[in-house]
């Protein structure tokens, strides 16, 4: 079966802290892709981040940073000093290579408080 | 440039009624998705174009679905008899030739009464 859990439905933090949103995931395949997207209140999805099955490096954009083991199927998202504008709904997707489609965690929604 | 459009933003009807969403995708982008967003929940698969043809339709729900790409640029996903459970959000994206990134819309929101 192919699924992704987000096990935090939300999340409050006050702003400049650290916030990780967790995201695991289940897939038979060798090759799949997962990804990070941001659902403002606006409601539109907006990409973060893309990475394949075979590159486990952590990954660091600005305050973001994504850390990615195979070994425990975990994909997991770190916003570092966080900011209201962070305020959001993050989804944790999966795509198995080849299908082109993604699965879909349920959110965590995350309020960054002033 | 110009990102993934979708009209109406919002849709109104009746339980019965047909409806008709239409996605404007990014300019060349050959691949298109629909997805439909429910309260509080992730998005869920529906139907994914190749260019004009759908390439894989398992995502939806039954036969009162539909989704055309007659030109391989904008869709449009068809409801009929629309049922209440039917309301969300119906989100499409595209995805440009060789990448598995896809690219979304601002979505509509329909409500059946």
């Amino acid at each position: 079966a192919q699924k992704v859990t987000q096990a935090q439905t939300e999340i409050s933090v006050v702003e400049k802290e650290d916030v990780t949103l967790d995201c695991v995931y289940e897939t038979r395949d060798t090759t799949y892709y997962l990804f990070w997207y941001k659902q403002p209140p606006s409601g539109e999805l907006v990409f973060l981040i893309r990475r394949n099955s075979f590159d486990e490096q952590n990954e660091i954009s600005g305050r973001y940073s994504w850390n990615f083991q195979k070994s425990t199927s975990s994909f997991n998202f770190t916003i570092t000093a966080s900011q209201v504008v962070d305020s959001a709904v993050y989804f944790c997707a999966l795509s198995p290579s080849g299908t082109y489609k993604y699965i879909f965690g349920t959110g965590t929604r995350l309020k960054v408080l002033a | 440039g110009a990102g993934v459009s979708q009209t109406p933003s919002n849709k109104v009807t009746e339980k019965g009624k047909y409806v008709e969403l239409r996605c404007d995708p990014i300019s060349g982008h050959t691949a298109l998705y629909w997805y439909r967003q429910s309260l509080g929940q992730g998005p869920e698969f529906l139907i994914y174009f190749q260019g004009t043809g759908a390439a894989d339709d398992s995502g939806l729900p039954n036969d009162r679905f539909f989704a055309v790409r007659p030109e391989g640029s904008v869709s449009t996903l068809k409801i009929q008899r629309t049922e209440r459970g039917d309301s969300a959000v119906y989100l499409c994206a595209s995805r440009p030739t060789g990448t598995d990134t896809q690219y979304f819309g601002p979505g509509t929101r329909l409500t059946v009464l």
